[in-house]
């Protein structure tokens, strides 16, 4: 059973650096042709896409955020990590991190995500 | 704005039929697979619909998924309160290089 579990502060203030982990059990990032990516949901509105890393840490970023965003991952720890730089209250938002399937691009399963306000 | 165009809300009775709507343009839905996901109130988007049609395991059939050209469709049969979410559909974007959402859908059931 694959599962995931974000964690991270919950409050950050403008301008600084957010770290999020991403913990998960079930598959590992030494195989093959599997991935982990970062969605992000502010409050009330839609599903936005941030990040994506791959098996051979190959990486994809949101076009509008790919400035401000780095993903890595620690494949010992089965760890995947999302830095996000000069944050501000706009970046209000549940974090999500998921298992994305590559073939038919797709996320399944979610964690549970985290919320993450920015706030001084 | 997202690059997926649902309708921002559905409403409709117990019992009845669905069919949310995704428009997409020949770089996402035109070219690569659709996915949709439903997310309870306070919970994690969950997979309904992958392969633009295909159902993971559990999910039960009264969920279909279909797509033509660059629109797909979610239907939904046999409505149920527990319906009641928001509903999500994915695609890849091979010019953006970029996975992309919907805006999402409210689904209400009366």
């Amino acid at each position: 059973q694959i599962t995931l579990k974000e964690s991270g502060p919950t409050l950050v203030k403008p301008t600084q650096t957010l770290t999020l982990t991403c913990a998960f059990s079930g598959f590992s990032l030494r195989i093959g042709e599997l991935s982990v990516g970062w969605i992000r949901q502010p409050p009330g509105k839609a599903l936005e896409w941030l990040a994506l890393i791959y098996w051979d840490d190959d990486k994809r970023y949101s076009p509008s955020l790919k400035n401000r965003l780095a993903v890595t991952k620690d494949t010992s720890k089965n760890q995947v990590f999302l830095s996000m730089t000069n944050m501000g209250p706009v970046d209000t938002a549940t974090y999500y991190c998921a298992y994305y399937n590559n073939t038919y691009g797709y996320f399944d399963p979610w964690g549970p995500g985290t919320l993450v306000t920015v706030s001084s | 704005q997202s690059v997926l165009t649902q309708p921002p809300s559905f409403s409709a009775a117990p019992g009845q039929k669905v069919t949310i709507s995704c428009s997409g343009t020949t770089s996402n839905i035109g070219s690569n697979y659709v996915s949709w996901y439903r997310q309870l109130p306070g919970t994690a988007p969950k997979l309904l619909i992958y392969d633009n049609n295909k159902r993971p395991s559990g999910i039960p059939d009264r969920f279909s998924g279909s797509k033509s050209g660059t629109s797909a469709t979610l239907g939904i049969t046999g409505l149920q309160t527990g319906d009641e979410a928001d509903y999500y559909c994915g695609a890849w974007d091979s010019s953006l290089r970029a996975e992309i959402f919907g805006g999402g859908t409210k689904l209400t059931v009366l």
